[in-house]
């Protein structure tokens, strides 16, 4: 089946840790994404990627980092440098199509990560 | 970065009710994408309009992208108890643009 996987589901930091989240794809996507979600807020980016080896820095990209050295896979590295950690973080992907005017995106999501400090 | 503001915030409905949610921004969006989040999952995504005044429907599901590519509204019509979850709006300006995505709507459905 296609689809995005997230792992793991659930993940604890302690203080001064690196953590890092694994996402892949098999649905042949260019595109994949780092999303955030704090409870009652909505999906703040982290970062994006459009094509292997390239990725763009979202909103909130302070205190994470990327790589895209596989067109199926986007990992997320949580530093010690992102001081407020604790969220549940998702990961997606979309076929970029279409023209520069008219091109439409949709994402499809993975099922989370729920990251906590220790 | 900017988010859409997205209202009701939460509702509580009995089963069978309609409900309606809307989702508004000072940009105007080329796109716009209603998902649904269960709890502990990842969004899924309901419904995709891509035309300013398309009305487009999935299920007892039908979404408007509103004629000043400012808005959309999202309605559930005889709500049932596997409706609840968390509904987001997100819109999208242009290719290669980053989706922006609503504050989302706590739907609970009362049996």
């Amino acid at each position: 089946d296609g689809g995005i996987t997230q792992s793991p589901k659930y993940l604890f930091r302690k203080e001064g840790q690196n953590v890092t989240l694994s996402c892949e794809q098999n649905l042949n996507h260019d595109a994949m994404y780092w999303y955030r979600q704090d409870p009652g807020q909505g999906l703040r980016l982290i970062y994006y990627s459009q094509i292997v080896n390239d990725f763009q820095k979202g909103d909130i990209a302070e205190g994470y980092s990327v790589s895209r050295e596989k067109k199926e896979s986007f990992p997320l590295t949580v530093t010690s440098a992102q001081k407020n950690p604790t969220a549940f973080y998702l990961c997606a992907s979309s076929i970029v199509s279409g023209t520069y005017l008219g091109a439409n995106e949709k994402l499809f999501f993975g099922s989370g990560t729920q990251l906590s400090v220790l | 970065g900017q988010q859409l503001n997205q209202s009701p915030q939460s509702m509580f409905i009995q089963e069978g009710e309609d409900v309606s949610m809307n989702c508004t921004s000072s940009s105007i969006f080329n796109t716009w994408l209603w998902y649904k989040q269960d709890p502990g999952e990842g969004p899924v995504l309901l419904i995709a309009l891509y035309k300013a005044g398309e009305l487009t429907s999935n299920g007892r599901l039908t979404a408007q992208f509103g004629i000043t590519r400012k808005d959309s509204f999202l309605n559930i019509s005889a709500s049932i108890p596997s409706d609840v979850g968390i509904y987001f709006c997100a819109g999208q300006s242009g290719g290669y643009q980053k989706v922006t995505f609503g504050t989302g709507t706590k739907l609970q459905v009362i049996p």
